[in-house]
């Protein structure tokens, strides 16, 4: 079945880059999302990367896809205590299907 | 065991009529949501409810009420139904207010309006 699994928790300093890696199941997906949810907010869409690509660039965030090995990645570069939030992976299985969600990681900043 | 569940997984039905998608989480949660999923699989928030009051309310029209009868159920109603309304919707609880704690998703509905 699908499946998409994050690690929970990841504590990084001001200023230094944060990575959050998702595995997904589905190699059929088209394409990958990267929500992030802060406080008072529901999930805002972050970034999305097409199946066909290995990485897209914007700005502060640089997603990776390893299609081979069904992971996906969020680099956050100098991150911010503002970055500070929970971070979900979705992947978007074939067809006209829901979304499937990771449990998300909640990303710490330290000042 | 289901965590948050949704009801119905499907609903077809035709412009014009009312209908309702059901939400139940066991977790002992204290807020829900509403997310629509739109054709291009963005998620965006509807409603959010923080133990049985709405916290949240995003700008969806009126014929969209959410209506919290207990801490652990978060059912939609949609009147007069639209062509638009098309769409995948999604539930989803956490412990506490959002942002804080991660959030569990139901399965989803998918609503199709004829």
């Amino acid at each position: 079945g699908e499946d998409v699994e994050q690690s929970l928790f990841l504590s990084v300093r001001e200023g230094d880059s944060s990575v959050i890696n998702c595995t997904y199941t589905d190699s059929s997906s088209t394409y990958l999302y990267w929500y992030k949810q802060e406080p008072g907010a529901g999930l805002q869409l972050l970034t999305y990367i097409f199946s066909n690509m290995d990485m897209k660039q914007d700005q502060r965030l640089t997603v990776l896809l390893n299609k081979k090995d069904k992971h996906l990645s969020l680099r956050i570069a100098d991150t911010q205590t503002g970055d500070s939030a929970i971070y979900f992976c979705a992947e978007s299985p074939s067809g006209n299907t829901p979304l499937v969600f990771g449990k998300g990681t909640r990303l710490s900043v330290i000042a | 065991d289901t965590a948050v569940s949704q009801t119905p997984k499907y609903l077809v039905t035709q412009m014009g009529n009312d209908k309702s998608i059901k939400c139940e989480q066991n977790l002992g949660h204290d807020t829900m949501y509403w997310y629509k999923q739109d054709s291009k699989k963005f998620l965006k928030i509807m409603f959010s409810y923080n133990n049985k009051e709405l916290i949240i309310n995003e700008t969806v029209p009126n014929r969209f009420s959410p209506k919290s009868p207990d801490k652990a159920h978060l059912n939609l109603h949609i009147n007069s139904l639209e062509l638009g309304d098309s769409a995948v919707y999604f539930c989803a609880s956490s412990k506490g207010l959002a942002g804080q704690e991660t959030q569990y998703f139901g399965p989803g509905t998918r609503l199709l309006v004829l």
